[in-house]
This record gives structure tokens, C-alpha cells and sequence, in this order.
């Protein structure tokens, strides 16, 4: 079946830290592999995606590549900010159906 | 970009009455939308796939007499709680995969709607 694995968190970081937010999925066929963000009381919006093997998405300083051989899509971003705060969903993609993953809710600290 | 609204964005209503939620692609048609259901601090359930001009499907153990969806136009799609009950209360988000070839399968979410049954 299809499913998506993310950390858990809750995960609390200091301003300027680096962020490893882990993601790793089952599939059958070929997904795309996204990463939302949630911000408090707003709807998802799409952060990165990615759509093939070795393809990296990039946005806003977030990063993931798409490993096939590890079936990952691990997010990272070298210096996070306050603003960063929000709750980030890894979501596959296969035909027209989307499967997410629980959420890992960041917090920022000045 | 794509833009999609709901309305409203919070709705409290009292046990047995029905809420109806809007979905609407505001710059784009949307030939299909999707419903899902976020319940605190967990992930996004789809509920049920409307196809504009046609029934919707519902995701096993979606209750479709509870869960009425109808996708009358390509820019809108209703979602009726009917006979809410407070277990009911949650996050309502609905999403519209943008038509056209080009643009398979993009899809967009909506802000979300907060239902609380009293």
C-alpha cells in the first residue's frame, strides 16, 4: 500500500538552527513526493515537491531530494527563523490520490 | 496562482442541525475535488473525490448520507455535514485538481474549515 512516515514531534529549535525533519513512504507505482506547511489556524500550502527519483525541491531555503534507493524525502533548511513555526506534512502523491503523514510541528525560538 | 476558498472559515453550530461548507477554485476550473478531514495534532483523511457532474466516492467508512458533497460547477463544491453531533467537530479542507493536460493532477488546498458542534 501507500503510506508516509514522519518524525514525530514536536520538534523545538533555536533561531538559526538547522532543521532535519525526517520522511520516508511506501508506494506502489510512481509517486511524487511533497512537503506542506500548515501554519496555525490556515489551510496547507505546498512548500517543495519533487517528481522523480534524485529530483530536489526547493523552496524558501527548504530543501529535499527525492532517494529512491531509500524511499526518503528528508526536509532540511540550514538557518530557520521564527516565522518557520508551522506544522510541516510529507505527502506522496500516486495517481490522483494523496497520502499524508501526521505532521511534525516546529517551533522557533528567538 | 491557483486559488481556492472555502466558506466559512469557522462555523459552531448546535448537535442535529446541518452545515453546509463551500469549496471554490476562484482563477482555474476544477473539474474534480477533494474533501478531507483533519482532526487535532493528526494528518488529513480524505473523506471523498467529487467529480463535477457526477457522484461523489467516498473513502471506506465515510458515511456518504452524512457527508453530502455535491459538485454542481466546475469552481464549486459543497460539503453537508447533515445531523452534525460533536463528534463531527474538525478541520474540513478541500482541495481542486486544476483540468487541462498540462496541469495533471495539481492540486490545490483551501484555507480549511472549523466545524464545532455543540
Amino acid at each position: 500500500g501507500n503510506s508516509v512516515t514522519q518524525m514525530e514531534g514536536p520538534v523545538t529549535l533555536s533561531e538559526e538552527a538547522f532543521l532535519t525533519i525526517n520522511c520516508t513512504y511506501t508506494a506502489t507505482g510512481y509517486p511524487s513526493l511533497f512537503w506542506y506547511v500548515q501554519y496555525p489556524g490556515e489551510g496547507l500550502q505546498l512548500l517543495l515537491k519533487a517528481t522523480k527519483a534524485d529530483d530536489k525541491g526547493s523552496n524558501k531555503g527548504f530543501e529535499a531530494t527525492y532517494r529512491k534507493e531509500t524511499t526518503s524525502f528528508h526536509l532540511e533548511k540550514g538557518s530557520v527563523q521564527v516565522s518557520d513555526s508551522a506544522v510541516y506534512f510529507c505527502a506522496l502523491r500516486v495517481s490522483d490520490q494523496f497520502y499524508f503523514g501526521t505532521g511534525t510541528s516546529l517551533t522557533v525560538i528567538p | 496562482g491557483a486559488v481556492v476558498s472555502q466558506h466559512p472559515s469557522w462555523v459552531i453550530c448546535k448537535s442535529g442541525t446541518s452545515v453546509k461548507i463551500e469549496c471554490r477554485s476562484l482563477d482555474f476550473q476544477a473539474t474534480t475535488m477533494f474533501w478531507y478531514r483533519q482532526f487535532p495534532k493528526q494528518s488529513l483523511m480524505l473523506m471523498a473525490t467529487s467529480n463535477e457532474g457526477s457522484k461523489a466516492t467516498y473513502e471506506q467508512g465515510v458515511e456518504k448520507d452524512k457527508f453530502l458533497i455535491n459538485h454542481a460547477s466546475l469552481t464549486l463544491s459543497t460539503l453537508t455535514v447533515t445531523s452534525a453531533h460533536p463528534e463531527d467537530s474538525s478541520f474540513y479542507i478541500c482541495s481542486a485538481r486544476v483540468a487541462g493536460a498540462s496541469s495533471y493532477n495539481e492540486q490545490f488546498f483551501g484555507p480549511g474549515t472549523r466545524l464545532t458542534v455543540l
